[in-house]
């Protein structure tokens, strides 16, 4: 079946814009991640989405950044007036139901501000 | 919140030598510890994962140690081939949030 897929695949942006990243999870899984990944460095999770519970937000890194689960399916991370140091890629995952089934991970969206 | 270090950095091994890397966490709590593969420009992909309620899990060439009191696990790579090359990440979750180690950069030598 189809895997997590995000749009779109490359960003490149001006310092003081505005982004919007995309993420299609896999269908049925009602857990839903982002993480960040700066160059050459792990993961960083950001916010984290199950089902119709209150979003963990506690790794959004300030107010500038925000995301949203529509329709328990399709979630948007956007970044609000964009700083150079938010250049990284970002990786969106998904999984079936319970904290302990396995996270599926999305190709991720490339980030570069200017 | 949860800490997670990850060593070595950097591991070079001859082609069918054993690789080992070796992960701890800080918070108790931590009931779910995957492994993921990240080859150069792709998605990060699971090749092992362990529950707190096991000590060990074995998948072919691969397998995955707990040990839950001293709050380490390991991974295991037998008979390595260049394929294996790739970074590799351990992670500890807590209510299915991940905290990722900093990563291991495997070079298997034909």
């Amino acid at each position: 079946g189809a895997g997590v897929s995000q749009s779109p695949s490359n960003k490149v942006t001006e310092k003081g814009k505005d982004v919007e990243l995309r993420c299609d999870p896999i269908s049925g899984h009602t857990a839903l991640y982002w993480y960040r990944q700066s160059l050459g460095q792990g993961l960083e999770f950001l916010i984290y989405f199950q089902g119709n519970s209150a979003p963990d937000k506690s790794g959004l890194p300030s107010d500038r950044f925000s995301a949203e689960r529509t329709g328990g399916s399709v979630s948007t991370l956007t970044i609000q007036r964009t700083q150079q140091e938010d250049s990284a890629v970002y990786l969106c995952a998904s999984a079936r139901a319970s904290s302990t089934d396995t996270q599926y991970f999305g190709p991720g969206t490339r980030l570069t501000v200017l | 919140g949860e800490n997670v270090e990850q060593h070595p950095s950097t591991l070079s091994v001859q082609e069918g030598d054993s690789a080992v890397i070796k992960c701890t966490y800080s918070d108790s709590a931590s009931n779910y510890f995957p492994w993921y593969k990240q080859e150069l420009g792709k998605r990060p992909q699971l090749i092992i994962d362990i529950r707190s309620n096991v000590g060990e899990k074995k998948d072919q060439r691969i397998a995955v140690t707990l040990n839950k009191t001293a709050k380490h696990f390991s991974l295991h790579i037998t008979e390595t081939q260049p394929e294996d090359s790739a970074v590799y990440f351990c992670a500890a979750s807590i209510r299915g949030k991940l905290t990722f180690g900093q990563g291991t950069i495997l070079t298997v030598h034909p």
